[in-house]
């Protein structure tokens, strides 16, 4: 069975401090691994997609990297924001159709 | 713009009303999924359209049908909903080639908020 897992399921930081979001997977044999964010309420947003063949992504303060053999991603928020304060889901992306198997997600906190 | 479309935004039926969940999309993607959300937990794919091709989940209830008239739009039906239905219905898209294997980034509506009283 394909699991995906997210430590921890809740964090506090203070503003300015960088984010460390962790994400596993069981299954090497990934096609991709996507970052979203998730507003209380809200619809999905995608934040980065790493490909299979790929080791990391950049986008603004936003890295992720992809490390195939031991099963793990992360996501890098560099200097958070109160902004920032949201949950975090990582997802597996398997077989074609681009079927995504999401972990729990990790909630943010940034106090000002 | 908005790129992915769900209508409407809250639903609210009685036990066992038949509902309809509508999706929309202007990506001209070919893939189309339906996901079901419970309150803090993960999204759980119920089935997705590759093309006109339908895809369903195995452990998908028979509660839950798919219909896609066109590549702009999906519609989730829930036949007899119970309690247990309740939660955020999410719509994604994708662009997704057969030949390269590559898969493209999912996009998601804002979710329809489907209550059963």
């Amino acid at each position: 069975k394909q699991e995906v897992t997210q430590i921890p399921a809740a964090l506090s930081v203070p503003e300015g401090e960088n984010l460390v979001l962790n994400c596993s997977f069981t299954d090497s044999a990934i096609y991709n691994l996507q970052w979203f964010r998730q507003d209380p309420g809200k619809g999905l947003t995608s934040l980065l997609l790493i490909q299979s063949s790929q080791r990391e992504q950049t986008s603004g303060r936003l890295n992720a990297s992809l490390d195939k053999s031991s099963g793990r991603s992360t996501l890098y928020i560099a200097a958070s924001q109160p902004g920032d304060s949201a949950t975090y889901l990582c997802a597996r992306g398997g077989a074609a159709g681009n079927k995504l198997t999401f972990g729990g997600g990790t909630r943010v906190l940034v106090k000002p | 713009d908005a790129m992915v479309i769900q209508n409407p935004r809250y639903q609210v039926t009685q036990f066992g009303k038949p509902v309809t969940l509508s999706c929309s999309q202007t990506l001209n993607h070919n893939v189309m999924y339906w996901y079901q959300q419970k309150s803090s937990q993960a999204p759980k794919l119920l089935f997705h359209y590759y093309d006109k091709d339908f895809n369903n989940e195995a452990d998908t209830p028979d509660n839950f049908q798919s219909r896609r008239p066109n590549t702009s739009f999906c519609f989730l039906d829930i036949r007899s909903p119970g309690l247990g239905d309740a939660a955020m219905y999410l719509c994604a898209t994708s662009r997704a080639l057969r030949t390269s294997g590559l898969t493209d980034t999912q996009y998601f509506g804002p979710g329809t908020r489907l209550t059963v009283l």
